[in-house]
């Protein structure tokens, strides 16, 4: 079983169109994260959500909106894309406290937009 | 502002040698130290961590040295095989628990 999966892998599209990245996690974990990854591999966090609510918006285009509708998913929703969103995006999620550190990641989703 | 600053960028290592990857913070706030491996086309994993509590732990070839004073700590690889290469990134979290922080990451290179 895929404890962090995300769909669609690859999504190539144009710009100004509107797209989602879906992400579920089967660990019980209460915390689930959007990374953005560049070209040059950085890793930089986009959004955080414990058990569905918000907690961490970093500096990031109000074009992109996460959406959690349960505490195993956190869709992320992209308008008008731009050239400079092709990045690779990752899900990820962890339980806070409790002792559980660990933060695991999905496969990520390729986004190439023309 | 980079709150993890990671280095080498890349590092070549010959087989059998030793990679030694370096991270430096700022933040006191932070009370957990993870570094992920990330093969291409995956995401990153869990390779090791370490609290600020101990200054060295070992998990079979791969090492972390931790040095609290100086806010820095590295990861070592001994007898590094051709399949460790990958890129490496060092992490810290903030002790509320909610926020990683990682480094820019070091691509490793193996050679045979």
């Amino acid at each position: 079983d895929t404890a962090v999966s995300q769909t669609p892998k690859y999504l190539v599209t144009q710009m100004g169109n509107d797209k989602s990245i879906k992400c579920e996690q089967n660990l019980g974990h209460d915390t689930m994260y959007w990374y953005k990854q560049d070209s040059k591999k950085f890793l930089k966090i986009m959004f955080s959500y414990n058990n569905k609510e918000l907690i961490i918006n970093e500096t990031v285009p109000n074009r992109f909106s996460p959406k959690s509708p349960d505490k195993a998913h956190l869709n992320l929703h992209i308008n008008s894309l731009e050239l400079g969103d092709s990045a690779v995006y990752f899900c990820a999620s962890s339980q806070i406290g409790g002792g559980y550190n660990e933060q695991f990641f999905g496969p990520g989703t390729r986004l190439t937009v023309l | 502002q980079q709150q993890v600053k990671q280095s080498p960028q890349s590092l070549i290592v010959q087989k059998g040698g030793i990679s030694i990857i370096n991270c430096a913070y700022e933040n006191t706030a932070f009370d957990y130290f993870p570094w992920y491996q990330q093969f291409p086309g995956k995401g990153p994993a869990l390779l090791i961590a370490i609290r600020p509590d101990v200054s060295e732990k070992k998990e079979g070839r791969f090492t972390i040295s931790f040095n609290k004073s100086a806010k820095q700590f590295s990861l070592h690889i001994m007898d590094s095989q051709p399949g460790d290469s990958a890129t490496y990134f060092c992490a810290a979290r903030t002790n509320t628990g909610n926020q990683f922080y990682f480094g820019t990451g070091t691509s490793l290179t193996v050679i045979p």
